[in-house]
């Protein structure tokens, strides 16, 4: 079990908004360390997303955003577009463990 | 287009040992951290080393210390993974990464390479 505790799987049809929870804890999230978001496609290279919380990389569309609050932080996708189907995980740093962490991934489905 | 270029994947027995690269086709590489992100197959992504511009700051994940080796090339823009006493359990995909380093606990990685899979396996 992940430290950072992602759903397994979302889904929907496109045009929808979904979002994707990590939940942490008082080590990581919660002692105030910024989560990033990475798009994963089996295969292929995973791609940055969100960075710094709620910080959207160059070339990456404004339907993605990204927040923190307390021991958790979501990823948002507004305007879910088939291209969009991919695994999702977030990442952040574990004082007590003294490592990173990425959460289990959630699985992006698009109805 | 794939900026991080990697080789040196394959089958190895266990305890024995494998090398792998990734090679930066840009003229930055010296100027970024990098890191090593492995993933087995179906399962997440899991941290596995770091290495500062220079080389001489390193960090591993305690499942790898004292086994692998994290170290790099600038003149030939080429980040290296050696791996000794390898385990079935280090069966995986290995991801490089190049990181963006805000501080010794902010890192992001914004440039992956496609990939080596590396099996332990008798």
């Amino acid at each position: 079990q992940s430290v950072l505790t992602q759903p397994p799987s979302v889904s929907g049809a496109p045009g929808q908004r979904v979002t994707i929870s990590c939940t942490g804890s008082g080590s990581n999230i919660g002692a105030g360390y910024n989560v990033n978001w990475y798009q994963h496609l089996s295969g292929t290279a995973p791609k940055l997303v969100i960075f710094d919380n709620n910080s959207r990389p160059s070339g990456v569309p404004d339907r993605f955003s990204g927040s923190r609050s307390g021991g958790s932080a979501s990823l948002a996708i507004t305007g879910l577009q088939a291209e969009d189907e991919a695994d999702y995980y977030c990442q952040s740093y574990d004082s007590t463990l003294n490592t990173f962490l990425f959460g289990a991934g959630t699985k992006v489905t698009v109805l | 287009e794939l900026q991080l270029v990697q080789s040196g994947g394959g089958v190895v027995q266990p305890g024995g040992s494998l090398r792998l690269s990734c090679v930066d086709s840009r003229s930055t590489f010296s100027s970024y951290w990098m890191t090593w992100v492995r993933q087995v197959p179906g399962k997440g992504l899991v941290w596995v080393a770091r290495v500062s511009n220079d080389g001489g700051n390193t960090k591993y994940a305690d499942s790898v210390r004292g086994r692998f080796t994290i170290s790099r090339d600038n003149a030939k823009s080429t980040l290296f993974l050696q791996m000794k006493s390898l385990r079935v359990e280090d069966t995986a995909v290995y991801y490089c990464a190049r990181t963006i380093y805000y501080s010794s606990s902010d890192n992001w990685f914004d440039s992956w390479g496609q990939g080596a899979l590396v099996t332990v396996s008798s």
